[in-house]
């Protein structure tokens, strides 16, 4: 069964300063996606990142990279120069594919809580 | 702006209350998505549907019951909730194997 693990409950950065928010994962099949969102305290999630099991490069979006090891299965979210808006919590989730890949559910970890100090 | 939108925000009801939640996506998707977010739980996944066709409903009580007239709206319709299904109800389409656009959820809360 597929699995996605993030151990730190909750991160704190200094403005302006890199950080790293860990993810793990647990697959069988040879093709999966791996997303990131982010949730503000408003509730939405929001869509940040996206990685492909094939894709050669590690996935950027603006100040966002993912840090992608497939032998370790690890997808690691950086976000480079820490702002305040960053504050929330961050999911990591894979894709899970159904009906022959027509639709796609989607497992999520458990989050991290990001508090960006200033 | 994410093209998913959820109405209401927040809905308070008794637990023989009858009420809807309502999702509309403005993004020409065609599948759509209910979960449910509990506190200190991850995202559990309810239902899924694809072209207006239910495909998945992961063992969700009867109390819950959605509905997909058209490919831009899902329901979902809640009769004698419990007082632990309070949560966070987030709706979410995806086109084809994309990501998942989220709308902004609907709070719950049954007293």
């Amino acid at each position: 069964a597929q699995k996605i693990t993030q151990t730190q409950p909750g991160m704190f950065v200094q403005e302006k300063e890199a950080v790293t928010l860990d993810c793990t994962y647990d697959t069988s099949d040879p093709s999966y996606g791996l997303f990131w969102y982010k949730q503000p305290s408003s509730g939405e999630m929001i869509f940040l990142i996206y990685q492909g099991s094939y894709d050669q490069q590690n996935a950027t979006e603006g100040r966002y990279s993912l840090n992608f090891q497939k032998a370790r299965k690890s997808a690691n979210l950086v976000i480079s120069a820490s702002q305040l808006g960053d504050s929330a919590m961050y999911f990591c989730a894979m894709r899970d594919l159904l009906r022959g890949g027509a639709t796609n559910k989607l497992i999520f970890g458990t989050g991290t809580l990001l508090a960006v100090q200033p | 702006e994410t093209g998913v939108t959820q109405t209401p925000r927040h809905l308070v009801m008794g637990m023989t209350n009858k009420k809807s939640l309502k999702c509309e996506q403005h993004l020409g998707h065609n599948a759509m998505y209910w979960y449910k977010q509990s506190a200190k739980k991850p995202l559990e996944l309810m239902f899924v549907y694809s072209l207006e066709e239910r495909v998945e409903n992961n063992s969700v009580p009867s109390r819950f019951s959605p509905e997909c007239p058209n490919s831009s709206h899902l329901f979902l319709h809640l009769h004698t909730l419990q007082p632990e299904d309070s949560a966070l109800y987030l709706c979410a389409s995806s086109q084809a194997d994309s990501g998942q656009f989220f709308g902004p959820g609907t709070r719950l809360t049954v007293l």
